[in-house]
């Protein structure tokens, strides 16, 4: 079993819908989580950290459920321009080693 | 401030060969990554590197190997290349801050091997 798992997608959504990631992690060990966007061919850029219960920010919100070992991301509102793929980190402390999901494609449809 | 830097963008290489690739941190970082991310597929931890050690390693041979200097930038070395290594070679800088560490990426290196 992965470390972290994501549904790769993809998720094909109209603009303006609301759309939610899932993501599960096996090391219950793991401590903090982030979700990272990722563009065609550039880098992962830190779109949320994820602490304690979860957090918002404008149209993102990430949440974490210990219990379940889930961090899930939801989108509201979409635009063009989150059409990208998501990747789920959980941190697993220690050294600080964060293990990437294989990310989740989304493509938002005007 | 720069932000994660690394060099070269893009390299091409014969099977067999060697190849360095570096990174500079962004300002005020001391912790660096290394991560192999092939197409498709979500970047795999290689090692990291902080107080010009390595601290931790993925799962990947001993022809990865790496060096931090004193001014916290970083070499990636991969000996005896073989055509699996081509990918986009990713360098994360952090520091470290109790659990919750954000890493910062640079823009990558993406290498070829023919």
């Amino acid at each position: 079993r992965k470390e972290v798992e994501q549904d790769p997608g993809p998720f094909n959504v109209p603009e303006g819908a609301t759309v939610a990631f899932n993501c599960t992690y096996s090391n219950s060990a793991s401590q903090s989580f982030f979700w990272y966007r990722q563009d065609c061919r550039k880098e992962p850029k830190l779109l949320m950290s994820v602490y304690s219960s979860g957090n918002e920010d404008g149209r993102f919100t990430a949440q974490l459920n210990r219990a379940s070992q889930y961090i899930s991301l939801l989108i509201r509102d979409s635009k063009l321009s989150d059409s990208a793929t998501y990747l789920c980190v959980a941190n697993s402390g220690g050294y600080q080693k964060v293990t990437f999901g294989t990310g989740t494609k989304l493509q938002v449809i005007p | 401030d720069a932000g994660v830097t690394q060099s070269p963008t893009h390299l091409i290489k014969t099977r067999g060969q060697q190849v360095t690739l570096r990174c500079s941190p962004k300002s005020g970082h001391d912790t660096v990554s290394w991560y192999q991310q092939a197409l498709g597929q979500g970047p795999q931890f290689i090692f990291q590197y902080y107080e010009e050690e390595e601290r931790q390693r993925g799962n990947f041979p001993d022809r990865f190997s790496g060096h931090q200097f004193p001014n916290y930038s970083s070499e990636l070395n991969v000996n005896a290349l073989l055509l699996g290594d081509s990918a986009l070679y990713l360098c994360a800088s952090s520091r470290p801050q109790g659990a919750h560490t954000e890493a910062f990426f640079g823009q990558g290196t993406r290498l070829t091997v023919v």
